[in-house]
């Protein structure tokens, strides 16, 4: 079983530029969920989507970001005109039930590095 | 201006000693907690989980212990190993504002042989 898969493994924006970060969960997970870490600390929750809805956004920055989930293809996150703050190491996550009743498998991350 | 990062508390053992790390977490109201392993470079890795309605839950060389009383729950690792070398986080589903995982700080541990 392939696990949660994250494109690209490494990105290199200047600011203002656009970074799309690709997720594919697990086969038969339908949940997912971005968390952004920084060196040397925790993970802070962003965005929990399922196919086609976002369910809970109350991490993700107001403007700049943005998530999506579609029917066919993979979990996108998208900032826009990216700035040095936003350098980070980007994960996501899935899981067949959602958080609640079963833990989530992590991919192994982008990590955003603007210039 | 400069931003500075946490710094990680470290535990250092012997290769083939016992041993455990503690964690804090801060909602009264979470139900589910899981123990995660990060390695350099790699996302989190799922090591054991427990649900609220248990103290104690055991898997391969790891004990999971939870104390609801003070919010305390502890992971302990029997026989350290070299490959047990990582970061590890607590987490705690909290089902107050949308069922979310939320991580604890991480703990660094470090094996000598």
């Amino acid at each position: 079983n392939a696990g949660v898969m994250q494109n690209p493994r490494h990105l290199v924006r200047r600011r203002g530029q656009e970074a799309r970060l690709r997720c594919s969960p697990m086969k038969g997970h339908s949940h997912v969920y971005w968390y952004r870490q920084l060196p040397e600390e925790g993970l802070k929750f962003m965005v929990y989507l399922q196919k086609e809805n976002i369910i809970d956004e109350s991490g993700m920055p107001k403007e700049r970001f943005s998530a999506e989930f579609p029917k066919e293809g993979p979990s996108i996150l998208r900032i826009q005109q990216v700035v040095r703050g936003d350098s980070a190491a980007y994960f996501c996550a899935s899981s067949p039930q959602g958080s609640y009743n079963s833990p989530l498998h992590f991919g192994n991350g982008t990590r955003l590095t603007v210039t | 201006g400069e931003s500075v990062g946490l710094h990680l508390p470290t535990l250092s053992v012997q290769e083939g000693d016992n041993s455990i790390i503690n964690c804090a977490y801060s909602n009264s109201a979470s139900d589910y907690f899981i123990w995660y392993k990060q390695e350099s470079g790699k996302g989190p890795q799922f090591i054991i989980d427990i649900r609220s309605n248990m103290d104690k839950r055991q898997g391969q060389r790891v004990t999971v212990l939870l104390n609801k009383t003070v919010k305390h729950l502890s992971l302990q690792i029997a026989a350290t190993q070299p490959g047990d070398s990582a970061v590890y986080f607590c987490a705690e589903n909290t089902p107050l504002g949308g069922n979310k995982l939320v991580f604890g700080a991480g703990t660094i541990l470090r094996v000598k042989s």
